[in-house]
């Protein structure tokens, strides 16, 4: 069964700054992708970034970045230069190939950014 | 662009009654996903269809809920004699089936429906 772990707390921070978001998983299916979801306080669910368990580089997109590190099984989410518009909640998520086709994720990250 | 569209956007009903919601997935997608968010925590897997087929249910769908997919479009939630437990936000996702073993899909969710029991 696959497990989405998400610890940290809320977090607070600065306009401009970068923040780290950790997430780690837990699976036994060789290939499987990695997602990352912004909710803001509006709701909807939002797709921010994909990392599949053989791509061999970091994924991407704009001013998100995941730092992939599949030996320790973690899939950090960077948000480089904050904006006020990042204050949301942040899901990490898994899909497993060759297991169910349940996206699975975890309890989230609290952001808020501040002026 | 028409993403995925759910209705009612805010639903309020008595403990006992019946509740019916709906989601248009994205017009080429044909995986449809069901999942429950409570306050505090990551949406829950309750159900998907590929096509009109339902493959999968969670064991949190209890026999008071039931999904359909007629025609492989547009797909139905219902919930019967809904309880205060059942109060949450339902969100609905589509995706394309993967071709390819080694890419998996995003899910793209709708806006979910607010479901208040009283």
């Amino acid at each position: 069964a696959q497990k989405i772990t998400q610890t940290q707390p809320g977090m607070f921070v600065q306009e401009k700054e970068a923040v780290t978001l950790d997430c780690t998983y837990d699976t036994s299916d060789p290939s499987y992708g990695l997602f990352w979801y912004k909710q803001p306080s509006s709701g909807e669910m939002i797709f921010l970034i994909y990392q599949g368990s053989y791509d061999q580089q970091n994924a991407t997109e704009g001013r998100y970045s995941l730092n992939f590190q599949k030996a320790r099984k973690s899939a950090n989410l960077v948000i480089s230069a904050s904006q006020l518009g990042d204050s949301a909640m942040y899901f990490c998520a898994m899909r497993e190939v060759y297991g169910n086709n349940r996206l699975a994720f975890g309890k989230g990250n609290q952001v808020v950014v501040i002026p | 662009d028409t993403g995925v569209s759910q209705d009612p956007r805010h639903k309020i009903t008595k403990r006992g009654q019946n509740v019916t919601f709906r989601c248009d997935p994205i017009s080429e997608h044909n995986r449809l996903y069901w999942y429950r968010q409570t306050l505090g925590q990551g949406p829950e897997f309750l159900t998907y269809f590929q096509n009109e087929a339902q493959l999968e249910k969670s064991r949190l769908l209890s026999d008071r809920f039931s999904a359909e997919r007629p025609k492989g479009s547009f797909s139905t939630l219902e919930i019967q004699r809904t309880e205060q437990g059942d109060s949450a936000m339902y969100l609905c996702a589509s995706s394309l089936a993967e071709s390819e073993l080694w890419a998996v899909l995003p899910l793209h969710f709708g806006n979910g429906t607010r479901l208040t029991v009283t």
